[in-house]
């Protein structure tokens, strides 16, 4: 059984530019959330995606935009990029949307906005 | 609004002493409760998770974590810190009643065990 895998692993970007991050769920697992975490914070929701729908969105712009893949894999699209786009980000996958199962969650992509 | 509060940035303790990380949070109705680990640049690993029942739930690694509704605290807690126990800790929330995995993280706090 593989875990959650993300790519790349790091990534620097100009402003207003356009990025794209992966994300391989676990296996068996259907659902992938994606979550945002600044230096010095706690991740922040951004999407969920389940059986490839967006199923909630957090406090995040338009630009920011993403897809569900048939094999349950996903990317993250952040357009125009900006300063404070630079964060850590986290995928996170489980069996279902929601309830009480526990997220898993790859190692991250870290993205740099000069 | 729904938060989740870690009022300490970092808390030190003894290698072998007990250790007590608090979490108290704010959501309507009773959430899910839940502590991740994260270790220098990897992703967040989860420990444990309170859904309902006992309000001690033991987890991963020897730790544990006792639900106080009353208090509206969900604080990690382990008997005896090892050095390998440091690393940033994070509580974070789910609404029992939303139909996604949304979590609420708090700010998170780092654990630093000396030997």
């Amino acid at each position: 059984e593989t875990g959650v895998t993300q790519s790349p692993t790091h990534l620097i970007k100009t402003r207003g530019q356009q990025v794209t991050l992966r994300c391989s769920s676990q296996s068996g697992h259907n659902t992938v959330s994606w979550y945002q975490q600044a230096l010095g914070q706690g991740p922040q929701f951004i999407f969920q995606y389940y059986r490839e729908e967006e199923n909630g969105r957090g406090n995040f712009p338009p630009r920011f935009s993403g897809l569900q893949f048939p094999n349950y894999s996903s990317e993250l699209n952040v357009n125009a990029l900006e300063l404070d786009d630079s964060a850590l980000y986290l995928c996170a996958s489980s069996l279902g949307s929601g309830g009480v199962n526990e997220q898993f969650f790859g190692p991250g992509t870290r993205l740099t906005v000069l | 609004a729904q938060s989740v509060a870690q009022p300490e940035d970092q808390v030190n303790v003894a290698e072998g002493n007990p250790l007590t990380v608090k979490c108290t949070y704010s959501v309507s109705g009773n959430p899910y409760l839940f502590w991740y680990v994260q270790y220098p640049n990897r992703g967040l690993q989860f420990l444990l998770k309170y859904i309902t029942g006992d309000n001690l739930v033991k987890g991963s690694y020897g730790f544990e974590a006792e639900f106080n509704k009353s208090q509206t605290s969900f604080h990690l807690k382990k008997p005896s810190a090892l050095v390998s126990d440091s690393a940033l800790y994070f509580c974070a929330v789910r609404d029992r009643g939303g139909n996604t995995g949304k979590l609420i993280f708090g700010q998170g706090t780092t654990l630093q065990v000396k030997p």
